[in-house]
């Protein structure tokens, strides 16, 4: 019930090409999902977040997609940059009870 | 501003010593997180303090201990170090009135033999 599956568990992409990672939930309480980025050596760090009340939210190159019936949601990476390079983790969280469940993240590599 | 800092970086331990390991925010955030990080396990919740005098146990607590001295530090304390608390750790902070965006320290890599 509180689990959060991410996939695939590595991902190349050549430059210029689309990342897309995916994760599911079971939980229906979950109101807030985010996508966290982090490189090597370093914490992770929040990239874009959505409330299920939209379906979609963008900014810049990234851009999540929420289907709330199949209860899914994933990270679409456009124009993918050798920069982007990193681990991503999605999560979900319920308003109110201060616990995140993370996925297992997912390693992006973008090859120039 | 300094965002979140934890102390040490790296650390070896003996199965069966302490340490502690230190958290310290300059955001004025109110809740605070300990979180492992395990290859191929994600970021699991240890230990969080939704405000400044209030501790509650995460996903797994086991063997671990936390103080949340004041509103910028919370410390993680393992009284007797076993080989499965080999991981990274890392420190969040986060302000409840905003977004729910939590901020990550750099992490603490501790290794136990």
């Amino acid at each position: 019930q509180q689990q959060v599956k991410q996939s695939p568990q590595s991902l190349i992409v050549q430059k210029g090409g689309i990342s897309i990672i995916n994760c599911a939930y079971e939980n229906t309480a979950f109101d807030y999902f985010p996508w966290y980025q982090q490189f090597p050596g370093k914490g992770p760090a929040l990239l874009i977040a959505i409330r299920p009340d939209v379906s979609e939210k963008k900014e810049g190159r990234f851009t999540i997609s929420f289907n709330k019936s199949a209860k899914q949601f994933s990270l679409h990476i456009m124009d993918s940059q050798p920069g982007d390079s990193a681990t991503y983790f999605c999560a979900a969280s319920i308003e109110g009870t201060y616990k995140y469940i993370f996925g297992t993240g997912t390693r992006l590599k973008v090859l120039a | 501003n300094a965002g979140v800092t934890q102390t040490p970086k790296f650390q070896v331990l003996k199965t069966g010593q302490s340490m502690t390991l230190q958290c310290a925010q300059d955001m004025n955030h109110n809740s605070m997180y300990w979180y492992r990080q395990d290859p191929g396990m994600g970021l699991r919740l240890i230990y969080y303090s939704a405000s400044e005098g209030t501790t509650d146990k995460g996903e797994v607590p086991n063997g671990y201990n936390v103080s949340r001295l004041n509103k910028r530090e919370f410390s993680l304390r393992l009284e007797s170090a076993a080989p499965s608390q080999t991981s990274v750790y890392f420190c969040a902070s986060e302000d409840r009135a905003y977004y729910n965006e939590q901020f990550f320290g750099p992490g603490t890599r501790l290794t136990v033999l």
